[in-house]
């Protein structure tokens, strides 16, 4: 299977939270990370998480690491139509060769 | 601070040619990183580069290769193009070598069409 998975749709009302979800398969990730990708633009990180935490929050933002079942989730509160995107997670896989591990993105579309 | 910057942003080439593609890093970050994202299969990495040297390279064949110069900008070829190879090539560049919890900063990316 893939070393990284995320479903890849899904719809939400404005004004309602989002969580987007990840599952991974290393348990040596040391960082796990949240990009976002806009329509024509490269990725842009949101916001991480070390693996010796359970939860960060961030604004608007919430990462939840469970790592006995390997998952890794992203909660957007008050998500608005400007919040539309592509979000990626990635994974480390505690690899010190610089490569992260991507899934295929979750395509977030935030309707009125 | 000027982001990643990347060029051409677009380029549209026949199978069998060459194609450069060119990335200068955020001022003062040694590593870049090129991942290619085709349609429907995600980010794959392709190589690193630090300090002038190939770290680690993804499982691409030796038709895509690349180098950095000494400003820390690199540039990432593909030799005889396949049609499969059309996909947006992303540049990255971090502060420290590997991540480090930084991330990656990444550039808009070039779409390479093979035609």
């Amino acid at each position: 299977g893939e070393d990284v998975e995320q479903s890849l749709f899904l719809s939400v009302r404005e004004g309602d939270s989002s969580v987007i979800n990840c599952t991974y398969t290393d348990s040596s990730s040391t960082y796990l990370y949240w990009y976002k990708q806009e329509p024509g633009a490269g990725l842009q990180l949101l916001t991480y998480i070390f693996s010796n935490m359970d939860m960060k929050q961030d604004q608007r933002l919430t990462v939840l690491l469970n790592k006995k079942d390997k998952h890794l989730s992203l909660r957007i509160a008050d998500t608005q139509t400007g919040d539309s995107a592509i979000y990626f997670c990635a994974v480390d896989r505690g690899s010190t060769l610089g490569r992260l591990y991507f899934g295929r993105g979750t395509q977030l579309t935030v309707w009125p | 601070e000027a982001g990643v910057t990347q060029s051409p942003t677009h380029l549209i080439k026949t199978r069998g040619q060459q194609a450069t593609l060119r990335c200068s890093p955020i001022s003062g970050h040694t590593s870049v990183y090129w991942y290619q994202q085709a349609l429907g299969l995600g980010l794959q990495f392709l190589l690193w580069y630090d300090e002038g040297e190939e770290r680690n390279r993804g499982n691409f064949p030796p038709r895509f290769s690349g180098r950095q110069f000494p400003n820390y900008s690199s540039e990432l070829n593909v030799n005889a193009l396949e049609l499969e190879d059309s996909a947006l090539y992303l540049c990255a560049s971090s502060l420290e070598a590997g991540h480090l919890g930084y991330g990656y900063t990444f550039g808009s990316g070039t779409r390479l069409t093979v035609v």
